[in-house]
């Protein structure tokens, strides 16, 4: 079985301040994992996603995370965030190929302040 | 850009009455996927589709709830009859089956109110 856990339900930062939101993961078997943005009022959008080869994933919005092994561990990270980086951020694990279904943590809601 | 379209975006009703949601895929998309999202629960999975075919139903409670594919590009999910519990926010994601790590594409969901 799969589980994630997002260590932090809500992160506050400053305007143009560096992020993390961190995600661990348990999986017995080899791991697709994804990060989604979801702005109030809508639906979950992909972000990025790690399937294999380099463990440092780029995605939209200037965001990155890396994919760590040893610490079962997928943290998303952004060196300056904006106002409108205020959402809930989910991380996701799929343990097969194609759009299986994904187990997904708690989410952790990003709030950007002035 | 494609999108997973969803109707209706918002519905109030009262218990007891019955509640159809309707969800379009994307086109080519050959999985669907129903969730429902509530500050208590966070995102849960009621169900997913794969070619039309219930593939796992597992997370939906069986004696109200139903989900069909009547045709590729029409998804339906079927509260009956409602509960105030199943106020929700209920989404509707697609994607495709095979290859490595396809994403799931969610549309806007349908906030339910049930009175």
């Amino acid at each position: 079985a799969q589980s994630v856990t997002q260590l932090d339900s809500q992160v506050p930062v400053f305007e143009e301040a560096p992020v993390e939101l961190r995600c661990n993961y348990s999986s017995s078997v080899s791991v697709y994992l994804f990060w989604y943005v979801q702005y109030p009022n809508q639906g979950l959008q992909l972000l990025l996603k790690y399937l294999s080869g380099s463990t440092l994933v780029k995605g939209i919005n200037g965001f990155e995370a890396e994919f760590n092994k040893s610490q079962t561990s997928f943290h998303l990270r952004k060196p300056s965030v904006h106002i409108s980086d205020t959402a809930e951020y989910f991380c996701a694990v799929s343990g097969d190929q194609g759009a299986q279904k994904l187990v997904f943590g708690q989410g952790t809601r990003l709030t950007i302040n002035p | 850009d494609a999108r997973v379209t969803q109707t209706p975006r918002h519905k109030v009703t009262e218990m007891g009455q019955e509640v159809t949601m309707r969800c379009q895929p994307i086109l080519g998309h050959n999985t669907v996927f129903w969730y429902r999202q509530t500050m208590m629960q966070g995102l849960e999975l009621l169900a997913y589709f794969r070619n039309r075919a219930p593939l796992d139903d597992s997370g939906m409670p069986k004696d109200r709830f139903s989900a069909e594919m009547p045709d590729a590009t029409l998804a339906t999910l079927k509260i009956q009859p409602s509960e105030p519990r199943d106020s929700a926010v209920y989404f509707c994601a697609s994607g495709l089956w095979g290859g490595g790590g396809q994403p799931q594409h969610f549309g806007d969901g349908t906030r339910l109110s049930i009175l």
